[in-house]
């Protein structure tokens, strides 16, 4: 297993068009997680899934962020009508069932013109 | 949730050791204390965790106050490749990681 990875690494996209980001967790991982980091600060919790069951999400997570996790496998976050502050690193990672260590991805960094 | 307070930066010689404090003064007893690292572009990387009892792993120690209220994490040789932000981070069971600004890591050769 290569652990936690995303797609794209990169994205840039015009102020109101929707993205999509793709997380695939290492393999036994039941438990995932996506965050946002802006530069200079510490990776922003935006939501959690167990297996298929997002958890908890935070009010960071507005009306046009929506994140699924079918089958309880992959997860997807998607933004629609992107704004400018959206720009951010999006970070997913994984855990196993005691949520002790955390893999994180290597990010996909979104940049809205 | 409970918070922690870390020193916003702090400097470091190469082999040398290095301790890096964290205050969590309101901890509760469910409340494991996590670290985790973060290299420039990287995403963070776990370092270490504990609960009551020091602990040792092959990255770094851990020591924790007997009161809890405080955690040191102790880098014994420092290196280049540990220059990072580091996060002190408390967690209970089945929640997730939330990050503070964490304290930034210089080393100089």
């Amino acid at each position: 297993d290569t652990g936690v990875s995303q797609d794209p690494r990169h994205k840039i996209t015009k102020r109101g068009q929707n993205v999509t980001f793709r997380c695939d967790p290492i393999s036994e991982h039941n438990r995932l997680y996506w965050y946002r980091q802006t530069l200079g600060q510490g990776p922003e919790f935006l939501t959690y899934f167990q297996n298929e069951a997002q958890l908890e999400k935070s009010r960071l997570l507005s009306d046009r962020f929506s994140a699924e996790r079918p089958k309880g496998s992959f997860s997807t976050l998607e933004i629609q009508r992107t704004e400018q502050g959206d720009s951010a690193m999006y970070l997913c990672a994984s855990s196993g069932n005691q949520g002790t260590e955390a893999f994180f991805g290597q990010g996909t960094r979104l940049t809205v013109v | 949730d409970a918070k922690t307070t870390q020193p916003n930066s702090m400097e470091s010689n190469e082999e040398e050791p290095v301790h890096l404090p964290c205050n969590h003064s309101t901890i509760s007893g469910t409340d494991y204390i996590h670290w985790y690292r973060q290299l420039p572009s990287q995403g963070p990387e776990y370092v270490i965790h504990g609960l009551t009892s020091n602990v040792n792993n092959r990255m770094a120690s851990l020591a924790i106050a007997e009161d809890r209220k405080s955690s040191t994490l102790i880098l014994h040789r420092a290196t280049l490749r540990d220059a990072a932000v580091y996060y002190c981070i408390l967690l209970k069971a089945g929640t997730a990681l939330i990050f503070g600004k964490g304290t930034t890591l210089s080393v100089s050769s």
